[in-house]
Formats: C-alpha cells, sequence, structure tokens
C-alpha cells in the first residue's frame, strides 16, 4: 500500500461546485502539504501543516481551504471551483525540519 | 522573492553517457538544497538533499554538487539508462524556511538506448 493515499485520482467538475480532495498517510509524520502543479510551473505550496492544531497559509491560498482531520488526514477544498483552478495537486508528507517530502501520486482536477 | 530556473528543454543522451541538469537560484542562498524525480502520473520521489556547507554529495550512480557563490546545483547521473528517463526536480529550503520547499519546473531526461 503507499504511503500517501490522494483521492480522488482523477475528477472533472463544473465551475462553481465545491470540492474536497483527501489525503491520508501512514508514515507517521506530523508535517502535511498541499501543492498545486501546472505545466511549465515548479510546484507551488498551498497549505502546509506542523501538527493537528496548526493551519499556515502557503504561496498560493486564495481560493482554498484546507482541514486536518487527524495526524494522518489532511484535506484541501476548493468552495467554488473556477477554471484556473485546474491542475494536478499534490499532498505530501515529512517529518522533522531538513527532511525529504514524501508525495502521493496527485489528483488530476478539471474544472470545466 | 526566491526564484529557481531549470532548463526548461529536455536533456537527450545516449545510454551510458553522463547526464548533467543545472538549478540555478536568485537571491539569498538555501539552508539546503533537494533534488526529485517525477515519472508521469506519479508524485515526486526524493532522491538527494546537500546542505550549504557540503560542496557535493553522491548516492551510487547520482552526484549532486552545491556552489553557492555560483549559486547552481549540479546533478549529474553517470552511466546513464533508458530507465532514467523522467523529469528531474529541484527544490531549495531558504533559512528558517520550516521545510517549506520552493520547486523549480524541472528538467526532463530522456535517455536513448
Amino acid at each position: 500500500d503507499a504511503d500517501v493515499t490522494q483521492t480522488p485520482r482523477n475528477r472533472i467538475t463544473k465551475t462553481g461546485k465545491r470540492i474536497m480532495l483527501e489525503c491520508s498517510q501512514t508514515k507517521g509524520h506530523d508535517r502535511m502539504y498541499w501543492y498545486r502543479q501546472d505545466p511549465g510551473l515548479g510546484l507551488r505550496l498551498i497549505y502546509y501543516s506542523f501538527d493537528v492544531k496548526d493551519i499556515n497559509k502557503g504561496e498560493i491560498s486564495d481560493g482554498y481551504s484546507v482541514s486536518r482531520q487527524a495526524q494522518a488526514k489532511f484535506s484541501l477544498s476548493l468552495e467554488s471551483a473556477i477554471p484556473n483552478q485546474t491542475a494536478l495537486y499534490f499532498c505530501a508528507t515529512s517529518d522533522l525540519n531538513n527532511q525529504p517530502q514524501h508525495f502521493g501520486d496527485g489528483t488530476r482536477l478539471s474544472i470545466l | 522573492s526566491q526564484k529557481i530556473e531549470q532548463n526548461s528543454e529536455a536533456l537527450n543522451i545516449q545510454e551510458g553517457k553522463t547526464a548533467t541538469l543545472t538549478c540555478n537560484y536568485t537571491n539569498y542562498s538555501p539552508a539546503y538544497l533537494q533534488w526529485y524525480r517525477q515519472d508521469p502520473g506519479r508524485g515526486p520521489v526524493f532522491l538527494l538533499l546537500i546542505r550549504e556547507n557540503e560542496k557535493e554529495k553522491r548516492k551510487e550512480r547520482l552526484k549532486v554538487t552545491f556552489d553557492t557563490t555560483l549559486k547552481q546545483s549540479l546533478f549529474h547521473i553517470t552511466a546513464s539508462q533508458p530507465a532514467d528517463s523522467a523529469t528531474y526536480l529541484c527544490a531549495l529550503v531558504p533559512p528558517g524556511g520550516y521545510n517549506k520547499l520552493i520547486f523549480g519546473a524541472g528538467t526532463r531526461l530522456a535517455v536513448h538506448p
């Protein structure tokens, strides 16, 4: 089984819909991250959480919200989806500072 | 703000040759720099980490160098194989960045038999 699992893997939806992307991990890491990846751009940080009670905005948080339901679960919501939020979304985890991040296989989200 | 530049053009090399990928950054020097591999339809996978006080790091056929004067990291794959074909991402953490990685857009490597 994958250490970092993202659901769904693919999603097509319409403008204005509310969408939730889910991430769960079995690595026991405290730190979890949400990124989006667009063609020609690097991964950009949306939100991150260093423990269950800690939520922080990243570089591009507008239009997104997150919830850290447990150490192992971190979900990303788009309250009212718009077409320019069409992208690949990745969840990642890490343990302490200066440690590598472990990524899920992503959710491909298309907003029509 | 900190920027990372990786060659956007794909690198095509022959099997058995050494692939060299470049990562340049602007502004302040990062506390450390990481390299990841990404295959189509998959998430990035960590390869190597190098700290600001290290000049070079090796792991099997992989080597990373870090030149804080040039503001550049080079990533080498020796004796390259077709299975090394993928996109390679450079990422850095600025001083005091608390593991908030800043990624480059990546360079696609194609190794031909």
